[in-house]
């Protein structure tokens, strides 16, 4: 079965240092997700594509985070200088298309920040 | 702006009873409502998708409702087993934006 990946699974990193994070969407999926979960919230919309243009980026705080999607199917999400606040869960999620419809979520990257 | 509210915030329950989670959403003005499970540390699995024109959904043991113009979804898990403990996440959708509550987190006991 076609599965979301992400990679790192988990990343310890010191405040003021850069951090990225890489997800493969499922093949075919032209719709791509960043989310952020802080513990013990639901996730949050960071950024989404459709193929390689943003679609919205409205909750990305674009002074130290940054996406990209260059050829339409792998993103990377970056962080620049990372904050203590940082610390959450960084999910990625795909959909076939932009209509309503279900998205499929990878494991996450579990990103601490000390 | 759309409000998600899960209750309870969290459940216990012993095995083999039936139980309801409830999702509520401020604006009905939705294209549809989907219900995730996250293991502790994981991503989210999909369980049900409900479209807005649709009333119910049935998967196996669950059941999901939908009631769009009182802004309210229920979730309902028979004889829970031990293996349903998880966080129970919904979340509408509009245009394109999922919106996600907090969380129901569920412990079903041997």
């Amino acid at each position: 079965e076609a599965e979301v990946a992400q990679s790192p699974r988990y990343k310890i990193t010191e405040k003021s240092q850069a951090v990225a994070f890489w997800c493969d969407p499922i093949s075919g999926h032209a719709t791509l997700y960043w989310y952020r979960q802080i513990l013990g919230q639901g996730p949050e919309l960071l950024v989404q594509f459709q193929d390689e243009s943003v679609v919205d980026d409205s909750q990305l705080p674009k002074d130290r985070f940054s996406a990209e999607r260059l050829k339409g199917v792998d993103s990377t999400l970056k962080i620049q200088p990372a904050e203590l606040g940082d610390s959450a869960m960084y999910l990625c999620a795909s959909s076939l298309t932009l209509s309503p419809g279900e998205q499929y979520f990878g494991p996450g990257t579990r990103l601490t920040v000390t | 702006k759309q409000e998600v509210t899960q209750i309870p915030a969290a459940l216990s329950v012993p095995e083999g009873e039936n139980l309801v989670l409830n999702c509520s959403f401020t604006d009905s003005a939705i294209y549809n409502l989907q219900w995730f499970r996250q293991d502790p540390g994981k991503g989210l699995t999909s369980l049900l998708l409900i479209q807005s024109s649709q009333r119910e959904q049935t998967s196996g043991r669950l059941n999901a409702s939908l009631d769009k113009s009182s802004g309210r979804s229920t979730l309902y898990i028979a004889a829970s087993q031990p293996g349903d403990s998880a966080t129970y996440l919904c979340a509408v959708r509009r245009f394109q934006k999922l919106v996600f509550g907090t969380g129901t987190r569920l412990l079903v006991s041997p």
